[in-house]
């Protein structure tokens, strides 16, 4: 059961335009919200989060937006840049658990 | 760069040998997880370790098993290893029990497993 889910496995976006990459999730127990970039390699790369008391945070050209009654959360980012081509993974946890739990990723691949 | 190292960065084993994985944790960081992440998906939370002591665990058999050094580093070890067990493991350190904000998990780059 995928408690955690980005259902595009991929996503072409121009440079300068914007990329928006989808999150659903289904444990309503989830308080915390976080999205993590990946580059071939590497690991995870914390790039921004969202607790469940608000509906928005923004950090530079990246903003994340939370719709708590459709359990849907989304990463904007603006204006798109080649080097954000990576995987990018949604996560979320509980205040119950001390666990991240991963969507399975979004590659985003951003077009000069 | 997070501080958080991993090694080996790459290693082939054959099923039903035993295998241990390192990782030293941001200096500081008290807290140390582990992740296995097979290829095209999420991390998956292996368990947690807190002061040497296991912390919570993901849906993983006891063949995984951990340890946490008084120094905050940490070990992996996989005993009886499957075919299935090759991924890429993931460790990952942060300060306190849980992992109350995102901006204080740091991963490693991971070692990559792979069982022939």
């Amino acid at each position: 059961d995928q408690q955690v889910k980005q259902n595009s496995p991929s996503l072409s976006v121009q440079e300068g335009r914007i990329s928006i990459l989808n999150c659903d999730y289904t444990n309503s127990m989830f308080d915390y919200f976080l999205w993590y970039k990946k580059y071939p390699a590497e690991g995870p790369t914390f790039l921004i989060s969202i607790s469940s008391i608000k509906d928005k945070n923004e950090d530079g050209r990246f903003t994340v937006f939370l719709n708590k009654s459709a359990k849907h959360l989304s990463l904007h980012i603006v204006p798109s840049q080649p080097g954000d081509s990576a995987v990018y993974f949604c996560a979320a946890k509980s205040n119950a658990g001390n666990m991240l739990t991963f969507g399975g990723g979004t590659r985003l691949m951003v077009k000069p | 760069e997070t501080g958080v190292t991993q090694s080996p960065t790459h290693l082939i084993k054959t099923r039903g040998q035993q295998v241990t994985l390192r990782c030293s944790s941001q200096s500081g960081h008290n807290t140390v997880s582990w992740y296995q992440q097979a290829l095209g998906q999420g991390p998956q939370f292996i368990f947690q370790y807190y002061r040497e002591e296991e912390n919570g665990r993901g849906n993983f058999p006891p063949r995984f098993s951990g340890l946490q050094f008084p120094n905050y580093s940490s070990e992996l070890n996989v005993n009886a290893l499957e075919l299935d067990d090759s991924a890429l493991y993931l460790c990952a350190s942060s300060l306190g029990g849980r992992a109350s904000s995102g901006n204080t998990i740091y991963f490693g780059e991971g070692s990559w497993l792979t069982v022939v």
